[in-house]
Parts: structure tokens; sequence; C-alpha cells
């Protein structure tokens, strides 16, 4: 079964620097997708970036960009110039490219902005 | 774009009682629906997964016959939690797809308090 791990329950990260969140994951599937999800207190699940398996590149999106190293099964999320509005929970997530396509999500990372 | 609206966003329910949450998507048709519940400080656990005219798909340790998962339009799935037990208050979050490849999209998630 395909599992995704965080392992930084809490990080913090002053106002205007960068911070990098990790994501491990296992899968013996070699087609499938990795997402970084942002909850921010409203409890909305917002999409921040998301990563196809079958590119080599990584995403980007503004100030938000991926490490994905396939190899490795990690997908870190890093985030430049972080602002305020960035405070949330960030949540890992994988979904296969077959069967039910369902969303696997890791444990959450809390991301406190310091001003 | 996508947007998928959640009803209610907070419910009180006695013991015993039964509650229906809906979710609906706005402007797109939704073949695909998860449901969620999310512990204070933790990840989201799938439920189960519905699909437009089928039966529900319940993850393992999730009874079916507590939770009953309607999803009967394109547009509208309904999560009713049975029987409700204080042990059943949580956060309940649905998410949305048009394909199978296409991106989820979450609603903002109900309470639900069972005194």
């Amino acid at each position: 079964a395909q599992t995704v791990t965080q392992s930084q329950p809490e990080m913090s990260v002053q106002e205007a620097e960068t911070v990098t969140l990790s994501c491990t994951y296992d899968t013996s599937e070699s087609d499938y997708y990795l997402f970084w999800y942002k909850q921010p207190p409203s409890r909305q699940m917002i999409l921040v970036i998301r990563q196809e398996a079958y590119k080599q590149q990584n995403a980007t999106e503004n100030r938000f960009s991926v490490n994905f190293q396939k190899a490795a099964k990690s997908f870190s999320l890093k985030i430049s110039d972080s602002q305020l509005g960035d405070a949330a929970m960030y949540f890992c997530a994988y979904r296969r490219d077959s069967g039910t396509y369902k969303y696997i999500f890791g444990t959450g990372t809390r991301l406190k902005v310091l001003a | 774009g996508a947007v998928v609206s959640q009803h209610p966003s907070w419910v009180i329910c006695k013991s015993g009682t039964s509650v229906k949450i809906e979710c609906r998507s706005l402007d797109f048709q939704a073949t695909t629906m998860f449901w969620y519940r999310q512990f204070p400080k933790q990840s989201l656990m799938l439920m189960a997964t519905s699909n437009e005219g089928s039966k529900a798909t319940y993850e393992q340790g999730v009874e079916k016959d507590k939770f009953l998962i309607n999803h009967a339009s394109l547009t509208l799935s309904t999560l009713t939690v049975t029987s409700a037990h204080p042990e059943d208050s949580s956060f309940y979050i649905c998410s949305a797809r048009t394909v199978y490849n296409s991106p989820l999209h979450f609603g903002n998630g109900t309470r639900l308090t069972v005194t």
C-alpha cells in the first residue's frame, strides 16, 4: 500500500525568507502524481502545486517550487519570499494514475510565518 | 474556477439522531466524489469514494451502514451519519472531480459535534 510521510509536524519561517517542507512516499507504482495542498485556518483545502511522476522537471508555481527525487521517493516543497498568508497546514498527497485514482495524504506540516 | 459547496458548515446534534451533509459541485459535473474525515491536527482520512449512479466504495474500517453516502446526480453527493454518537464528532470534507485525471476540488468542510 502507498504511504505518505511528512516528518516535520511544525515549521517556522521568518517573513520574506525561504522554507522547505519535506515529504517522502512509498509506492511500487511507476505512474503517479504528487501534490501539495494548503489548509489555512478556514479549513478550505487549496492546491498549491502538483508534479507528474513521469516528468523529470520540477514543478514551479510562482513562489512555490518542488524538489522531486523519484528514485529517493522524496517530494519537498520550497516556499520562497514567505508571506504571512502562507501560514497554514501543508499536506503532501499521492495519487496513483490508475484504479480509483484516490488521494493519500500525509500527516501535514504546520507552517508558521513570523513577522 | 471549479467550486464545491458543502453544507452545513457546522452542525450540532444529539446522540442517536442522524445528520445529513451535502456536497455540491456548482459549476462542473462531478463524476466522482470523495468523503474525508479529519480529526484535530491530523490528516485527511478517506472514508469512501462515490461515483455518480453507483454504490459508494468504503475504505476499510468505515461502517457503511453508519455513514450512508448517496451520489444520485452529477452535482450532488450526500453523507448521512446515522445514529450519531459523540465519537462521530469530527470535521468532514468532501471533494469532487470530473474525470479521473482532473484536479480535485474540495468543499469547505462540515464541523459535526454530537452531544
